[in-house]
């Protein structure tokens, strides 16, 4: 399909360990934004991307996170070293620009969970 | 600093009654975009309207209805005559374009039940 889309749709991994989550945005939106969402709660911000660029991280929670996106079209968000608190749903979203009327269109997301 | 509150975390509904669902925010910026998106139990988001802060007027869209007032800050979401797939938590968002950076802001969704 056309939409956008994230792999994998879930991750089990172990305290400490290094994972990978990747975002393939609809073709021709250069924004992508990347949240986090917990049990109960909205989506957060963590981070977008205007083309290759991070036009701003200030939502990533601390540097054991970090995300890519080389080509201006796949994205990737990095975590290390992760930890029991980091379990949730990632978000990916992607918009034909950063205008406000642009709409986000939201992916799947992946359900990440730390043991 | 920019704000969303659904204060309504769970609302129960019999099928065919109408619904409003209540959306306050929070910014000092004068420009603005608000949002309201569904997640279904399969749990993807999707996009239901957006609203910029120079435009009060309300929408309809088969079912559903938006109020907005920029007096109160409020930007409601009615549904009438609910039905069962209408069952989902709505999020209500907003986006700010201060300082060349565009945020958004989500609140923390309302559950609608519509029960048969």
């Amino acid at each position: 399909g056309a939409g956008v889309s994230q792999t994998p749709s879930n991750k089990v991994t172990e305290k400490g360990k290094y994972v990978e989550l990747r975002c393939d945005p609809i073709s021709g939106h250069t924004a992508l934004y990347w949240y986090r969402q917990s049990l109960g709660q909205g989506p957060e911000f963590l981070i977008y991307f205007q083309g290759t660029g991070a036009a701003d991280d200030s939502g990533l929670p601390n540097d054991r996170f970090f995300a890519v996106r080389p080509e201006g079209s796949v994205s990737t968000l990095k975590i290390q070293r992760t930890e029991r608190g980091d379990s949730a749903v990632y978000l990916c979203a992607s918009s034909l620009t950063l205008a406000g009327m642009d709409t986000q269109y939201f992916g799947p997301g992946t359900r990440l969970t730390v043991l | 600093a920019q704000k969303v509150t659904q204060a309504q975390t769970e609302i129960s509904v019999v099928e065919k009654e109408d619904v409003t669902l209540d959306c306050v925010y929070e910014t000092r910026d004068t420009t603005y975009y608000l949002f309201w998106y569904k997640q279904p139990p399969s749990g993807e988001l999707v996009f239901l309207i957006r609203r910029n802060s120079f435009d009060e007027q309300n929408e309809i869209s088969g079912r559903y209805s938006w109020n907005f007032q920029k007096s109160t800050s409020s930007f409601n979401f009615t549904i009438t005559a609910s039905q069962v797939v209408d069952s989902a938590v709505y999020f209500c968002a907003l986006l700010t374009q201060s300082g060349g950076s565009y945020i958004p802001t989500f609140g923390r969704g309302t559950s609608l039940i519509v029960h048969p």
